[in-house]
Protein backbone atom coordinates (compact mmCIF):
# COMPACT_ATOMS: atom_id res chain seq x y z
CA UNK A 1 0.00 0.00 0.00
CA UNK A 2 0.64 3.97 0.10
CA UNK A 3 2.05 3.65 -3.65
CA UNK A 4 2.74 7.58 -5.34
CA UNK A 5 3.33 7.78 -8.85
CA UNK A 6 4.32 10.10 -11.23
CA UNK A 7 4.02 10.14 -14.85
CA UNK A 8 6.56 10.69 -16.87
CA UNK A 9 9.54 9.79 -15.63
CA UNK A 10 12.13 11.61 -17.76
CA UNK A 11 10.75 14.26 -19.99
CA UNK A 12 12.70 16.70 -22.58
CA UNK A 13 11.27 19.94 -23.55
CA UNK A 14 12.76 23.09 -25.77
CA UNK A 15 13.00 26.02 -24.06
CA UNK A 16 9.85 28.18 -23.98
CA UNK A 17 7.18 25.07 -23.99
CA UNK A 18 5.46 24.32 -21.22
CA UNK A 19 5.34 20.26 -19.46
CA UNK A 20 3.16 18.80 -17.09
CA UNK A 21 3.56 16.38 -14.73
CA UNK A 22 0.81 14.16 -12.98
CA UNK A 23 0.92 12.35 -9.69
CA UNK A 24 -1.43 10.28 -8.86
CA UNK A 25 -1.91 8.36 -4.95
CA UNK A 26 -2.98 4.56 -6.04
CA UNK A 27 -4.44 3.29 -3.16
CA UNK A 28 -4.88 5.73 -0.63
CA UNK A 29 -6.64 9.15 -0.88
CA UNK A 30 -4.58 11.92 -0.64
CA UNK A 31 -6.02 14.87 1.20
CA UNK A 32 -2.98 17.10 0.81
CA UNK A 33 -0.24 16.72 -2.31
CA UNK A 34 3.15 18.54 -1.99
CA UNK A 35 5.63 19.38 -4.86
CA UNK A 36 9.43 19.34 -4.40
CA UNK A 37 12.05 20.34 -6.55
CA UNK A 38 15.67 18.72 -6.08
CA UNK A 39 18.98 20.05 -7.89
CA UNK A 40 22.02 17.64 -7.74
CA UNK A 41 23.81 16.59 -4.48
CA UNK A 42 20.93 19.29 -2.74
CA UNK A 43 18.49 19.11 -0.31
CA UNK A 44 14.79 18.60 -1.30
CA UNK A 45 12.99 21.81 -1.68
CA UNK A 46 9.33 22.37 -1.07
CA UNK A 47 7.61 24.34 -4.02
CA UNK A 48 3.91 24.25 -2.88
CA UNK A 49 1.57 22.45 -0.85
CA UNK A 50 -2.29 21.76 -2.15
CA UNK A 51 -5.23 20.39 -0.46
CA UNK A 52 -7.80 18.94 -2.95
CA UNK A 53 -10.55 21.32 -4.28
CA UNK A 54 -8.26 24.34 -3.18
CA UNK A 55 -5.76 26.69 -4.17
CA UNK A 56 -2.02 25.57 -3.70
CA UNK A 57 0.03 27.72 -0.96
CA UNK A 58 3.61 28.35 -2.86
CA UNK A 59 6.47 28.46 -1.22
CA UNK A 60 8.33 32.14 -0.93
CA UNK A 61 10.07 32.55 -4.28
CA UNK A 62 8.34 30.07 -6.36
CA UNK A 63 6.83 31.03 -9.17
CA UNK A 64 2.68 30.66 -9.13
CA UNK A 65 1.99 31.50 -12.18
CA UNK A 66 5.13 29.49 -13.98
CA UNK A 67 4.56 26.53 -11.74
CA UNK A 68 0.64 25.45 -11.98
CA UNK A 69 -0.78 23.23 -9.32
CA UNK A 70 -4.39 21.87 -9.56
CA UNK A 71 -5.27 19.30 -6.97
CA UNK A 72 -9.01 18.29 -8.97
CA UNK A 73 -9.15 15.02 -7.01
CA UNK A 74 -8.03 12.92 -3.98
CA UNK A 75 -5.81 10.91 -5.52
CA UNK A 76 -4.53 13.03 -8.49
CA UNK A 77 -2.43 16.79 -8.55
CA UNK A 78 -0.75 18.04 -11.48
CA UNK A 79 1.89 20.18 -11.98
CA UNK A 80 2.85 22.36 -15.30
CA UNK A 81 5.74 24.15 -15.74
CA UNK A 82 5.13 26.96 -18.01
CA UNK A 83 7.45 28.85 -20.41
CA UNK A 84 10.20 26.48 -19.19
CA UNK A 85 14.13 27.72 -19.31
CA UNK A 86 17.18 25.36 -19.04
CA UNK A 87 17.37 26.73 -15.52
CA UNK A 88 13.82 24.73 -14.41
CA UNK A 89 15.34 21.46 -15.17
CA UNK A 90 15.78 19.68 -12.00
CA UNK A 91 14.00 16.59 -10.11
CA UNK A 92 10.61 16.93 -9.58
CA UNK A 93 8.89 15.11 -6.75
CA UNK A 94 5.57 14.76 -5.42
CA UNK A 95 4.26 13.75 -1.87
CA UNK A 96 0.62 12.73 -0.85
CA UNK A 97 -0.35 12.43 2.63
CA UNK A 98 -3.43 11.44 3.48
CA UNK A 99 -4.52 7.71 5.50
CA UNK A 100 -2.70 5.39 4.09
CA UNK A 101 -0.45 4.81 7.22
CA UNK A 102 -0.55 6.38 10.10
CA UNK A 103 -2.48 9.67 9.62
CA UNK A 104 0.35 11.79 9.60
CA UNK A 105 2.58 10.07 6.88
CA UNK A 106 4.05 11.79 3.70
CA UNK A 107 4.95 9.07 0.69
CA UNK A 108 7.08 10.14 -2.14
CA UNK A 109 6.33 10.08 -5.95
CA UNK A 110 9.41 8.65 -7.77
CA UNK A 111 10.63 11.79 -9.28
CA UNK A 112 10.21 13.04 -13.26
CA UNK A 113 13.56 14.39 -14.29
CA UNK A 114 12.51 17.88 -16.39
CA UNK A 115 15.57 18.25 -18.60
CA UNK A 116 15.14 22.03 -20.38
CA UNK A 117 17.09 22.59 -23.89
CA UNK B 1 20.00 27.29 13.24
CA UNK B 2 18.23 25.07 10.94
CA UNK B 3 15.19 23.47 12.10
CA UNK B 4 16.38 20.74 11.30
CA UNK B 5 20.02 19.27 11.69
CA UNK B 6 22.54 16.22 10.66
CA UNK B 7 25.36 15.35 10.29
CA UNK B 8 26.20 15.62 6.75
CA UNK B 9 28.70 12.32 7.28
CA UNK B 10 29.72 10.33 4.77
CA UNK B 11 29.02 7.35 7.92
CA UNK B 12 31.19 4.71 6.92
CA UNK B 13 30.04 1.33 8.32
CA UNK B 14 31.46 -1.84 7.81
CA UNK B 15 28.80 -4.19 7.06
CA UNK B 16 26.98 -6.64 10.07
CA UNK B 17 27.55 -3.56 12.16
CA UNK B 18 25.08 -0.89 13.74
CA UNK B 19 24.64 2.54 11.99
CA UNK B 20 23.81 5.10 13.99
CA UNK B 21 22.36 7.99 12.85
CA UNK B 22 21.05 11.25 14.95
CA UNK B 23 19.03 14.43 14.30
CA UNK B 24 18.11 17.62 16.53
CA UNK B 25 15.41 19.72 15.62
CA UNK B 26 14.45 23.18 16.97
CA UNK B 27 10.79 23.29 17.09
CA UNK B 28 9.38 22.64 20.59
CA UNK B 29 6.01 22.37 18.74
CA UNK B 30 7.03 19.21 16.88
CA UNK B 31 5.14 16.16 16.87
CA UNK B 32 5.71 13.93 13.91
CA UNK B 33 9.09 12.68 13.20
CA UNK B 34 10.11 10.44 10.62
CA UNK B 35 13.36 9.30 8.71
CA UNK B 36 13.09 8.67 4.67
CA UNK B 37 15.89 6.47 3.01
CA UNK B 38 17.03 8.35 -0.18
CA UNK B 39 19.26 6.34 -2.92
CA UNK B 40 21.17 8.67 -5.60
CA UNK B 41 19.07 9.87 -8.34
CA UNK B 42 15.75 8.65 -6.55
CA UNK B 43 13.10 9.85 -4.85
CA UNK B 44 12.82 9.58 -0.58
CA UNK B 45 11.29 6.43 0.78
CA UNK B 46 9.90 6.67 4.12
CA UNK B 47 11.45 3.72 6.49
CA UNK B 48 10.15 4.83 9.95
CA UNK B 49 7.56 7.14 11.58
CA UNK B 50 7.69 8.02 15.33
CA UNK B 51 5.08 10.12 17.07
CA UNK B 52 5.84 9.32 21.32
CA UNK B 53 8.89 9.29 22.99
CA UNK B 54 10.63 6.04 23.24
CA UNK B 55 11.97 3.62 20.82
CA UNK B 56 9.91 1.71 17.84
CA UNK B 57 11.58 -1.13 16.42
CA UNK B 58 10.69 -2.19 12.25
CA UNK B 59 13.08 -4.84 11.49
CA UNK B 60 16.80 -4.23 11.44
CA UNK B 61 15.66 -0.28 11.98
CA UNK B 62 14.99 1.28 15.05
CA UNK B 63 13.83 5.01 15.71
CA UNK B 64 14.49 6.50 18.83
CA UNK B 65 12.66 9.93 20.03
CA UNK B 66 13.32 12.28 23.04
CA UNK B 67 11.84 15.48 22.88
CA UNK B 68 12.56 16.88 26.14
CA UNK B 69 16.15 17.02 24.17
CA UNK B 70 14.32 17.60 20.83
CA UNK B 71 16.44 14.86 19.19
CA UNK B 72 15.77 11.51 17.34
CA UNK B 73 17.96 8.90 16.28
CA UNK B 74 17.61 5.80 14.55
CA UNK B 75 19.75 2.84 14.56
CA UNK B 76 20.17 0.53 11.41
CA UNK B 77 21.19 -3.04 12.95
CA UNK B 78 23.72 -5.66 10.81
CA UNK B 79 24.51 -3.04 7.63
CA UNK B 80 24.23 -3.82 4.11
CA UNK B 81 25.72 -2.89 1.31
CA UNK B 82 22.08 -1.92 0.02
CA UNK B 83 21.70 0.67 2.87
CA UNK B 84 24.04 3.12 1.63
CA UNK B 85 22.15 5.85 0.72
CA UNK B 86 21.07 9.53 2.40
CA UNK B 87 18.92 9.38 5.31
CA UNK B 88 16.44 12.03 5.58
CA UNK B 89 15.25 13.31 8.71
CA UNK B 90 11.58 14.96 9.03
CA UNK B 91 9.79 16.78 11.66
CA UNK B 92 6.38 18.27 11.32
CA UNK B 93 3.87 19.97 13.70
CA UNK B 94 1.12 17.91 13.93
CA UNK B 95 -2.06 18.72 14.41
CA UNK B 96 -2.40 21.44 11.49
CA UNK B 97 -3.98 19.46 8.22
CA UNK B 98 -1.56 21.85 5.94
CA UNK B 99 1.32 21.34 8.30
CA UNK B 100 4.70 20.85 6.11
CA UNK B 101 7.99 18.21 6.77
CA UNK B 102 10.95 20.39 7.63
CA UNK B 103 13.78 18.11 6.03
CA UNK B 104 17.72 17.83 7.25
CA UNK B 105 19.87 17.95 4.88
CA UNK B 106 20.93 14.64 5.08
CA UNK B 107 23.13 11.70 6.39
CA UNK B 108 25.39 9.96 3.98
CA UNK B 109 25.67 6.31 5.34
CA UNK B 110 28.69 3.97 2.53
CA UNK B 111 28.27 0.64 4.29
CA UNK B 112 31.48 -1.17 3.04
CA UNK B 113 31.78 -4.83 2.45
Amino acid sequence: GAVVSQHPSRVICKSGTSVKIECRSLDFQATTMFWYRQFPKQSLMLMATSNEGSKATYEQGVEKDKFLINHASLTLSTLTVTSAHPEDSSFYICSARGSAGGPHEQYFGPGTRLTVT
Amino acid sequence: QKEVEQNSGPLSVPEGAIASLNCTYSDRGSQSFFWYRQYSGKSPELIMSIYSNGDKEDGRFTAQLNKASQYVSLLIRDSQPSDSATYLCAVRRGGNSWGKLQFGAGTQVVVTP
